[in-house]
């Protein structure tokens, strides 16, 4: 199985702070990785998918990067309905796995 | 505008069945991968199985003994049947749609399975 590791775990930050989170695979994925936002008691939600492609109807404040094992998702500009958690997805091979999530906190 | 409406018994007791439903409304069923992921309570996903809608599947090998995930095209539905469970089954049980190009699109709303005696 392909193992993704995301960092930090945590993050505290405030409004209109600039914010990145990373995802290591443990082999190359080439650009087949997703981050997706969670919310408590709802579904995830797909935010960047092939690693920089925006989903439709996402604010432009989110954006991702990287290919190969190394991956980032960065909000320039923190708003209120940002604070939830973030996981990274590989859909390289099957078994498809994710980020254990990082829990961005209100500061 | 996809949506997926999901349905499945919530509280079961060890080696008992697991079995969940999802439908599919307001878009073709074919064309996509069906896809079942857990989420045990505070933890992360875990991807469970999919299936496309010729009936080909494709399952997490750590649960590949235990899964079924069945389509009924005729109904835009697809089912997840989890035997022998016990409490480490105990989850929220996701359905979700991948685009063919590798990304979940479209969830539904869960469903939360607890397994206890």
């Amino acid at each position: 199985d392909i193992q993704m590791t995301q960092s930090p775990s945590s993050l505290s930050a405030s409004v209109g702070d600039r914010v990145t989170i990373t995802c290591r695979a443990s082999q190359s994925i080439s650009n087949y990785l997703n981050w997706y936002q969670q919310k408590p008691g709802k579904a995830p939600k797909l935010l960047i998918y092939a690693a920089s492609s925006l989903q439709s109807g996402v604010p432009s404040r989110f954006s991702g990067s990287g290919s190969g094992t190394d991956f980032t998702l960065t909000i320039s500009s923190l708003q209120p309905e940002d604070f939830a958690t973030y996981y990274c997805h590989q859909s390289f091979s099957t078994p498809y796995t994710f980020g254990q999530g990082t829990n961005l906190e209100i500061k | 505008q996809v949506q997926l409406q999901q349905w499945g018994a919530g509280l079961l007791k060890p080696s008992e069945t697991l079995s969940l439903t999802c439908a599919v409304y307001g878009r073709s069923f074919s064309g996509y991968y069906w896809s079942w992921i857990r989420q045990p309570p505070g933890k992360g996903l875990e991807w469970i199985g999919e299936i496309n809608h010729s009936g080909s599947t494709t399952y997490n090998p750590s649960l590949m003994s235990r899964v079924a995930i069945s389509v009924d095209t005729s109904k835009n539905q697809f089912s997840l049947r989890l035997t022998s469970v016990t409490a480490a089954d105990t989850a929220v049980y996701l359905c979700a749609r991948m685009v063919t190009t590798g990304w979940f699109d479209s969830w539904g709303q869960g469903a939360l399975v607890t397994v206890s005696s």
